[in-house]
Order: C-alpha cells, then sequence, then structure tokens
C-alpha cells in the first residue's frame, strides 16, 4: 500500500526557515521515480492551496505566485525523499502541509505535517 | 489563475436523500492532451483529503458507486446518490489542467 509520511513541520518565527520532508513507500507498480509529486497546504479552518509540484526526475519545478523564491521542493529518488525547502516564513504561511503524488490529479495524500509561523 | 467555483458552500441532507455539488471553472478545463482533468476530493474530519473522482468522471478504486462525477468544459457536478453519515465532510473540486493548481472552496456536506 502507498503511504506518505509528512515531517517536519514545527513553530518557527518569521524570517525563519524549516525544511519538510514526505517519505514515500509501497509504491509496487511503478517506482517512486515514475511519479510527479506536490505540496498542498490547508491553513487552519480553511480550504486546500496548491504549493508546488516537481517532476519525476526533479528537473522541473513549479510553484504558487506567493512562495516562489522562498520555498524550494526537491527530490532524492534514491531515498524515495520529497522535500520542501522554506525559507523567509511567513504568519500566512501557517498550516497544515501534505505531501501528495501526481501532476494532473493527486491520488495519494500524507498525514500532513502542522507549520505555525509565529513569535 | 484559474478560479473553481463550488455551491452551494453549505448542504444539509436527510440520510438516504441525494445531494449534488456544482463546480464551475472561470476557463475551460479541457488539456491540450484532450484529457479533462477534474478531480473531487473528500476531507471527513480531522483527516487528510481523499480523492473521490479524477478526469470529471473516474471513480477511484475503493469509492462506492454512489459518487459520481460529470461534466465538461467548464460546468461539472459530484452527485451521492444516497448520504450516509460517514459521507460528512468537506469536498472540493480542484483543477488539474492549468497552472497554479487551482481548488474549490469546499462545500460542507452535513445532516439535517
Amino acid at each position: 500500500e502507498v503511504q506518505l509520511l509528512d515531517s517536519g513541520g514545527g513553530l518557527v518565527q518569521p524570517g525563519g526557515s524549516l525544511k519538510l520532508s514526505c517519505a514515500a513507500s509501497g509504491f509496487t507498480t511503478r517506482s517512486f521515480n515514475y511519479y510527479s509529486m506536490a505540496w498542498v497546504r490547508q491553513a487552519p479552518g480553511k480550504g486546500l492551496e496548491w504549493v508546488s509540484t516537481v517532476s519525476s526526475s526533479g528537473g522541473t519545478t513549479y510553484y504558487t505566485d506567493s512562495v516562489k523564491g522562498r520555498f524550494t521542493i526537491s527530490r532524492d529518488n534514491s531515498e524515495n525523499t520529497l522535500y520542501l525547502q522554506m525559507n523567509s516564513l511567513r504568519a500566512e504561511d501557517t498550516a497544515i502541509y501534505y505531501c501528495v503524488r501526481g501532476m494532473y490529479s493527486y491520488d495519494y495524500w500524507g498525514q500532513g505535517t502542522l507549520v505555525t509561523v509565529s513569535s | 489563475d484559474v478560479v473553481m467555483t463550488q455551491s452551494p458552500l453549505s448542504l444539509p441532507v436527510t440520510l438516504g436523500q441525494p445531494a449534488s455539488i456544482s463546480c464551475r471553472s472561470s476557463q475551460s478545463l479541457v488539456h491540450s492532451d484532450g484529457n479533462t482533468y477534474l478531480n473531487w476530493f473528500q476531507q471527513r474530519p480531522g483527516q487528510s483529503p481523499r480523492r473521490l473522482i479524477y478526469r470529471v468522471s473516474d471513480r477511484d478504486s475503493g469509492v462506492p458507486d454512489k459518487f459520481s462525477g460529470s461534466g465538461s468544459g467548464t460546468d461539472f457536478t459530484l452527485e451521492i446518490s444516497r448520504v450516509e453519515a460517514e459521507d460528512v465532510g468537506v469536498y472540493y473540486c480542484m483543477q488539474g489542467t492549468h497552472w497554479p493548481r487551482t481548488f474549490g472552496q469546499g462545500t460542507k456536506v452535513e445532516i439535517k
């Protein structure tokens, strides 16, 4: 069974940095390096917001405008792991961050990791 | 950006009765590859979202056939044929055709 295990969230001050990880397992039909991966976030009590996507090879990345220049998505296909490096964090980045599988649709979701940006 | 507009935002339903959620996009969701990447997700209270429907009407494995998706172009619908207690939660549409990917505001389904 496919599992995505998100980690790395926590409390950070405005302007600080955090790196999220997503450990993938159970990819049986096709391996991790076949799939694009992405991050989707959800602010407390709010809806879902796409944040970033990385292609299967890691060579192409996409970002929502509000995080461009501050966040970097990457992956290590040898370790089946997805990352999100978050710099210059703002209060409005406070959310649960979900690791998801897919490019045009998201068939598997992690359990989420909470990022709180506050002084 | 493509704006996804769901209605209603709140949907009280009697157990055993049908429910319908509308999702409209500000642009056509037909991709250059010919597919229409319109998805529906369910988020139960306290849980991660779960995909129900992809490419407008393809149901995910394990999703009961009481859930169905339809539509084309810019106008889409999710229908639940008979609402049960386990269907309570928030339902989101999402387009995967254009960048940035965008979600609807969510429709909260509750039991009347």
